[in-house]
């Protein structure tokens, strides 16, 4: 099993349509938490942050469970650009900041 | 500012031939990290540089693998003897210190392909 797993999509979706990501991790030391963007061959760029009180940055918002060790991301009236991969990402344990990466949901937004 | 530097950006080699793969880290980030990408796998982790403590290697995946980074800014990333199996995007990543809420900014990568 994974320590991080995403289901993959596609998520082909229209312009304007609200999309959620699910993630789930399996090391509960875990302490960091986040959302990452990668458009294609293109390297990976923070999206944000997720805290455990769940946070919101415009059209996006994540919230982590830490009970039940999963994490999502909510998109509110998706843009073309909006197109991408969307990785999660958790830290490996709570003393080092080793990234452990999801492999990521590709979501399409049509037209 | 300028953000990671990564060179060369493509690099094609033959089975057993050593590569080497450098990262320029933002400027005033103590905090170094290499990663590989391949096909359809999520990033792994390879191993890790803070400060002047020794680097964390547990995720370097062979001893064909190695990391050095001098005077504390840029890493280089050397892969002995590759193997068809290398081939991946090798990614680097610098932040500020080794704190775990410290944001780890990418640099373009390197899409290494072994012959």
């Amino acid at each position: 099993r994974k320590e991080v797993e995403q289901d993959p999509g596609p998520f082909n979706v229209p312009e304007g349509a609200t999309v959620a990501f699910n993630c789930t991790y399996s090391n509960s030391a875990s302490q960091s938490f986040f959302w990452y963007r990668q458009d294609c061959r293109k390297e990976p760029k923070l999206l944000m942050s997720v805290y455990s009180s769940g946070n919101e940055d415009g059209r996006f918002t994540a919230q982590l469970n830490r009970a039940s060790q999963y994490i999502s991301l909510l998109i509110r009236d998706s843009k073309l650009s909006d197109s991408a991969t969307y990785l999660c990402v958790v830290n490996r344990d709570g003393a080092t900041n080793k990234l452990i990466f999801g492999t990521g949901t590709l979501l399409a937004v049509q037209p | 500012g300028a953000g990671v530097s990564q060179s060369p950006s493509n690099k094609v080699t033959e089975k057993g031939k050593d590569v080497e793969l450098r990262c320029d880290p933002i400027s005033g980030h103590t905090a170094l990290y290499w990663y590989r990408q391949s096909l359809g796998q999520g990033l792994e982790f390879l191993i890790y540089f803070q400060g002047n403590s020794a680097p964390d290697k547990s995720g370097l995946p062979s001893d064909r693998f190695s990391a050095e980074r001098t005077g504390g800014s840029v890493s280089t990333l050397t892969i002995q003897r590759t193997q068809q199996e290398d081939s991946a995007v090798y990614l680097c990543a610098s932040s500020l210190s080794g704190m775990i809420t410290d944001t780890q900014y990418f640099g373009p990568g390197t899409r290494l392909t072994v012959l």
